[in-house]
């Protein structure tokens, strides 16, 4: 499998606009998470979803944030209208629960959001 | 609610020292615990983990005892390379609704 695929890599954006963000999950798994990452707050967990369905949201930061997942290969992040403050790097990652106790994830490589 | 504290970084150290990173945590019931490293430009990868209290996750020559008594999970290996250059992670798995927090990382530079 080729792990967790997240696109894009790098975006760079205008105040005010629309911006979405792309997951693609291992195949089988069946939670996902987004996960944002900035020097002052560490890596903060957004919103988590298991079999497409959203099932914590409470670290989505405000109404300016929505998350969707279709279907079981793909999630949308998305910030819409986009703030300077929205800057950091936003990571999906992926588990299955036929993992043991001590659950794993899977990590993409990140999107890195500019906001200017 | 749950939380992770690690010692704040920088941490600089030659090649062949030893290293510890030192991580606590608060969490209703019985955590499990993980140690992630993210290389430069790249997501995390599990490192190591203990599920239950005095379990010894090790992986790469690192390790971490589960220590209920002192809430801790520190990380250790015994001769560090230039390539452990990364940031560390510590982090809890609430088992009752499957989420992982995190600490803030701690960022580990190897100087050869």
């Amino acid at each position: 499998d080729a792990g967790v695929i997240q696109s894009p890599r790098h975006e760079v954006t205008e105040m005010g606009q629309e911006v979405t963000l792309r997951c693609k999950p291992i195949s089988g798994h069946d939670y996902l998470f987004w996960y944002r990452q900035t020097m002052m707050r560490g890596l903060e967990l957004l919103i988590y979803f298991n079999n497409n369905v959203p099932i914590d949201d409470s670290g989505m930061p405000e109404d300016r944030f929505s998350a969707k997942m279709p279907n079981a290969s793909f999630s949308t992040l998305k910030i819409q209208p986009s703030e300077p403050r929205d800057s950091a790097v936003y990571f999906c990652a992926s588990s299955g629960t036929t993992l043991s106790r001590g659950e794993k994830l899977f990590f993409g490589s990140g999107t890195q959001l500019s906001v200017l | 609610g749950d939380s992770v504290t690690q010692m704040e970084g920088p941490v600089t150290l030659s090649e062949e020292a030893f290293l510890t990173i030192n991580c606590t945590y608060t969490a209703t019931g019985y955590p499990s615990l993980f140690w992630y490293v993210q290389y430069p430009g790249e997501g995390l990868q599990l490192l190591l983990k203990a599920t239950k209290a005095d379990d010894k996750g090790s992986n790469k020559g690192f390790e971490a005892t589960y220590r209920k008594e002192t809430t801790s999970f520190h990380l250790e290996k015994g001769s560090v390379q230039v390539s452990d250059s990364a940031v560390y992670f510590c982090a809890l798995s609430d088992r009752s609704n499957y989420k992982l927090t995190f600490g803030k990382g701690t960022l580990l530079t190897v100087n050869p």
